[in-house]
């Protein structure tokens, strides 16, 4: 079964460097979303990605975070001076139809910021 | 408005029992009603999902229950198994946009 991946599965960086996660979805899918995971608390949505640009985003999702899909495979997300506060898991996400959805999601990279 | 609610956060349940997981929310604009499942390490998958147009959808041994007019929507997992142990997550979505809102989740501990 197609499945999304994403690497690293851990990534720990300094607090203010800028870490890049990287994410490959399902080959076919068109909708592309990154959502992250505080420990112990909900899934929490952050950026969905359509046709090259942003469709939607929340107020997580500040000037410091950007997204880009640099080939036909890839898709990532760039936080450029990371906090204490980004640590957690990050999920890709894609799906194939805006409407119908299900969004399937990757294992996630687990970031921790020291 | 956004918030979907979920309880119980934890739910311990005796092996062939019946686990409920309730969701309620506020926003009459969600119209997509998705159950993730969620192992440790790994992404959440999704398990069954259903549309305000019906009240309920089974699965093999998963039935989500939809009350439009409560705005609640339930999960219930028959002859539950301990391979059923894990994190589960509701979540809605309104139709036309594409973020998914999350419950806060519940820890489902199938004992043998």
């Amino acid at each position: 079964e197609p499945e999304v991946t994403q690497t690293p599965s851990h990534q720990v960086t300094q607090m203010g460097q800028e870490v890049i996660l990287r994410c490959v979805p399902i080959s076919n899918h068109l909708y592309f979303y990154w959502y992250r995971q505080i420990l112990g608390q909900k899934v929490e949505f952050l950026v969905s990605f359509y046709n090259n640009e942003i469709s939607e985003k929340s107020e997580i999702f500040d000037d410091q975070f950007s997204v880009e899909r640099p080939d036909g495979s890839n898709f990532t997300l760039k936080i450029r001076s990371t906090k204490l506060e980004d640590s957690a898991m990050y999920f890709c996400a894609s799906s194939s139809d805006r409407y119908n959805q299900p969004q399937h999601f990757g294992d996630g990279t687990r970031l921790s910021i020291l | 408005q956004q918030q979907v609610k979920q309880s119980p956060q934890s739910l311990i349940v005796q092996k062939g029992g019946i686990s409920i997981i309730n969701c309620a929310y506020e926003n009459t604009a969600f119209d997509y009603f998705p159950w993730y499942q969620q192992f440790p390490g790994k992404g959440p998958a999704l398990l069954i999902a259903i549309r305000p147009d019906v009240s309920e959808k089974k699965e093999g041994r998963f039935t989500i229950s939809f009350n439009k007019s409560a705005k609640q929507f339930s999960l219930h997992i028959m002859d539950s198994q301990p391979g059923d142990s894990a994190t589960y997550f509701c979540a809605a979505a309104i139709q036309g946009a594409q973020k998914l809102v999350f419950g806060q989740g519940t820890r489902l501990t199938i004992n043998p």
